[in-house]
């Protein structure tokens, strides 16, 4: 089961861009890397997936370096509205391979 | 609008009590999934289904049971030999992945929240 490690919080302020880092080293050849947000008392949300290099959507982006042993989220400019957990999984084919780990707690300052 | 739907939003089981929450998705989804959540904590797999009559136990299933009798719902029953249920429960669903192995994403519901009397 391919297990992630993640900051455990960071800070941030409107306007910014944001990094956060996830570290995954024993990644099987066949999982994907995907990034969910979840607010409070709310069920998590997708935001975004990839298997190699970079990946781009309306809302961020993916950079997974040639080793796969680690992958960065990048929120462009984020808002008060983006402060959430974020959690960083890997798995593939056999779902249940899925394993959240605590994820990010994301804080938006004014 | 397509979506998962739980219910209830807020639930409270007696002691020695058994207690279902719903989960019902119209995303023609094959794959279900139940999650616990504890306060500041990660989601932690319970059961989850590929298909219809047929499910299998997660990291946590102990004190659990679900069915799987329609492709739409997922129940999940809460039984007295779980003696800590007080938690955020979440249901999802997913396509399965193809033969190119790609993960598809979890669609998720809005929870329940259960606690003790």
């Amino acid at each position: 089961l391919a297990k992630t490690t993640q900051p455990i919080s960071m800070d941030s302020y409107e306007g910014q861009e944001v990094n956060i880092t996830c570290s995954h080293n024993n990644i099987a050849t066949n999982d994907y890397i995907t990034w969910y947000q979840q607010f409070p008392s709310q069920g998590p949300r997708f935001i975004i997936q990839g298997y190699k290099t970079k990946v781009t959507n309306e809302v961020a982006s993916l950079f997974i370096p040639a080793d796969r042993k680690s992958s960065t989220l990048s929120l462009p400019r984020v808002s008060l509205s983006d402060t959430a957990v974020y959690y960083c999984l890997v798995g593939g084919y056999n779902f249940n391979k899925f394993y959240f780990g605590s994820g990010t707690k994301l804080n938006v300052k004014p | 609008d397509g979506g998962i739907t739980q219910s209830p939003k807020y639930l409270f089981r007696k002691e020695g009590q058994n207690v279902t929450l719903s989960c019902e998705q119209n995303l023609n989804h094959d794959a279900m999934y139940w999650y616990r959540q504890d306060p500041g904590q990660g989601l932690r797999l319970i059961y989850y289904s590929q298909i219809v009559n047929d499910f299998q136990k997660g990291d946590i299933a102990e004190g659990y049971s679900v069915s799987r009798e329609k492709k739409e719902s997922f129940p999940l029953t809460v039984t007295s030999a779980q003696k800590n249920p007080t938690a955020f429960y979440l249901c999802a669903s997913s396509m399965l992945s193809g033969e190119d192995y790609e993960s598809q994403p979890q669609h998720f519901g809005d929870g329940t929240r259960l606690s003790i009397l």
